[in-house]
Parts: C-alpha cells; sequence; structure tokens
C-alpha cells in the first residue's frame, strides 16, 4: 500500500494551462522533494522542503512554483505550461530515521506523467 | 554537472547468473551511497545503501560495493531472478544533497 499518493498519475495539456500535481503523504515526514526526470535522464531535484511554510528551489532551475501549508501535502503548480515542461514529475519525502548504514532514504510517490501540445 | 553517471543504460542477464550494475560518482564529499530499484509505472524503491567507511554492505541476493579511490561502486545481485528485472538508479548524498544517475534498465531472462 503506498504511502504517498501523486495526481493524476498521467495529463495531457495545452499550452498556456495551469497546472497542479498533487503529492500527500501519509507517514508524517517533515521532508518532500519535487524530482524531474526525463527518459534516460538522471533525476533532477526541483524543490523540496523541510516542514510547514518552507520550501527552496532545487539545483534544476524550473518555472513551477511549490507550497507546504501542510505537512502531509505538497502540490506543485505550473502557472502557464508549455511543451518544455513535459517530464515524468517524481515526489518524494523522508524523516530522519536512517536505515543500518547511516543513510536517508526517500519514499517516493508513483510520478506524474505531464505531456504538454 | 553530473555528479553521478550510470554508464550503461542497459543490461540483459540468464535467470541464475550474476548481474553487476556499476555507478561512477566524481563528489569525494558524497558520504552514502544509495541504489533504489524502479517497476514500470511505479516510484523507486530503496534497495540497498553503504556508508562511505565501508567498502561492501550486503543484504540477501543484494551486495553493494564501493571503491573510494576509483569513486566507483557497484551492485550485485546473485542469483538473478525475473522479477529483478527492473531500472535501477545509483544515488549519492552529501548531507541533504542527494544526486541521482540516470539509471540502468536490467532485463534477467529466464
Amino acid at each position: 500500500e503506498a504511502d504517498i499518493y501523486q495526481t493524476p498519475r498521467y495529463l495531457v495539456i495545452g499550452t498556456g494551462k495551469k497546472i497542479t500535481l498533487e503529492c500527500s503523504q501519509t507517514m508524517g515526514h517533515d521532508k518532500m522533494y519535487w524530482y524531474q526526470q526525463d527518459p534516460g535522464m538522471e533525476l533532477h531535484l526541483i524543490h523540496y522542503s523541510y516542514g510547514v511554510n518552507s520550501t527552496e528551489k532545487g539545483d534544476l532551475s524550473s518555472e513551477s512554483t511549490v507550497s507546504r501549508i501542510r505537512t502531509e501535502h505538497f502540490p506543485l503548480t505550473l502557472e502557464s505550461a508549455r511543451p518544455s515542461h513535459t517530464s515524468q514529475y517524481l515526489c518524494a519525502s523522508s524523516d530522519e530515521v536512517l536505515t543500518s548504514s547511516g543513510a536517508n532514504v526517500l519514499t517516493f510517490g508513483a510520478g506524474s506523467r505531464l505531456t504538454v501540445l | 554537472d553530473q555528479q553521478v553517471k550510470q554508464n550503461s543504460p542497459s543490461l540483459s542477464v540468464q535467470e541464475g547468473r550474476i548481474s553487476i550494475l556499476n555507478c561512477d560518482y566524481t563528489n569525494s564529499m558524497f558520504d552514502y551511497f544509495l541504489w533504489y530499484k524502479k517497476y514500470p509505472a511505479e516510484g523507486p524503491t530503496f534497495l540497498i545503501s553503504i556508508s562511505s567507511i565501508k567498502d561492501k554492505n550486503e543484504d540477501g541476493r543484494f551486495t553493494v560495493f564501493l571503491n573510494k579511490s576509483a569513486k566507483h561502486l557497484s551492485l550485485h545481485i546473485v542469483p538473478s531472478q525475473p522479477g529483478d528485472s527492473a531500472v535501477y538508479f545509483c544515488a549519492a548524498s552529501a548531507g541533504n544533497d542527494m544526486r541521482f544517475g540516470a539509471g540502468t534498465r536490467l532485463t534477467v531472462k529466464p
């Protein structure tokens, strides 16, 4: 059973439309992330949040914005979609529980695949 | 600036044989390395990790080896099973900074 949910899973939309990709987690994690991945390419961090009312931009420049009003909810918004925004968007969360080796593990949602025509 | 590289986009092995997936990194500040597995239409899931102070970590059929001097790590799966067919992502972290490779698609043939 998934603990982090992304909707919509697939979206085809026209240029200029406003879209919001939803991400919710039920684990109570403070840290949440948005990654963008193009086919055959690495995941790029575009936004992250370390808690309510905290949001930061990642290492990949993005025209999207995020908000974190509630711990469990981290939506991503594109005010005016363009074909260059076509990609897969992965939401993830983490807490301070570490693996046996000490690594901090991300839990990912199933992703939202966006196509802008 | 791609700090984590998986140079093999795909790998095909026979069931029961060993699968070896490779990963190279450039940033010597990385202190943890992780492997994630991704099935189609699902998000990546954590598989195994290793600290930079170790050179090997084993979990059942999965073993990760780290060669710090070469800035290279590998994931060994033995014996490989058809259910292991997936895309495997290598990741490296330094503090709150985590970088991912582009993934290697593993196909295990029955």
